[in-house]
């Protein structure tokens, strides 16, 4: 059964900062995986996704890597606002079955 | 145009009542799922509908029940509420079963 876990749950940074958000998942063969993030009481926004053939993907600020062999993958932020608080999320999707499994997040403070 | 919305936002209601939450999706995605979010912050899946199929997670209770009248549509009912259906619920949509998920912004019920 596969396992994400997301280290630390939790990170406060000042402002400005470029900082790293790390995922780790325990079965390989994956399809692609996906970050989320989420603000408090709202739902899910799609970040990034990267298929398992890609190596990275990027969008403005972000970037994701993904390292299928060990088992990882990074979002890195840079220059981080205050606005970029929040709850980040990582999900791979299932070989078989409906289950996607999400990591257990990281809660980011970037402080002014 | 709200890509997954579902309604209503926040729900209060009594114990043993039945109560319905809506979600439409505009994305013309294949498969449709509802997640329970507790107060840890962490998602359970409860069902997915793909093309007429139905997959329970054996976890839900049969007072759940979802909805599908069309493609764009997956409504979850809830029978003889407790209290312990207290948590965020959120629909979200992909393409197929391994797809980008989208999720609703979330449907708060909260149960007396």
């Amino acid at each position: 059964k596969q396992e994400v876990t997301q280290i630390p749950a939790a990170l406060s940074v000042p402002e400005g900062e470029n900082l790293v958000l790390n995922c780790s998942f325990t079965d390989s063969a994956i399809y692609n995986l996906q970050w989320f993030r989420q603000d408090p009481g709202k739902g899910l926004t799609s970040l990034l996704l990267i298929q398992s053939s890609q190596r990275e993907q990027t969008s403005g600020r972000l970037n994701a890597s993904l390292d299928k062999s060990s088992g990882r993958s990074t979002l890195y932020i840079a220059a981080s606002q205050p606005g970029d608080s929040a709850t980040y999320l990582c999900a791979v999707p299932p070989n078989t079955g409906n289950q996607f499994y999400f990591g257990t997040g990281t809660s980011l403070t970037v402080i002014p | 145009d709200t890509a997954v919305s579902q309604t209503p936002k926040y729900l209060v209601t009594q114990m043993g009542n039945d109560k319905s939450i809506k979600c439409e999706q505009n994305l013309g995605h294949d498969t449709m799922y509802w997640y329970k979010q507790d107060s840890k912050k962490f998602l359970k899946i409860m069902f997915s509908y793909n093309n007429k199929e139905l997959i329970i997670n054996e976890t839900v209770p049969n007072r759940f029940s979802p909805k599908s009248p069309d493609k764009a549509h997956l409504n979850l009912h809830i029978n003889s509420l407790e209290l312990g259906d207290s948590a965020v619920y959120f629909c979200a949509s992909s393409q197929t079963r391994a797809g980008e998920l989208f999720f609703g912004e979330g449907s708060r019920l909260t149960v007396l």
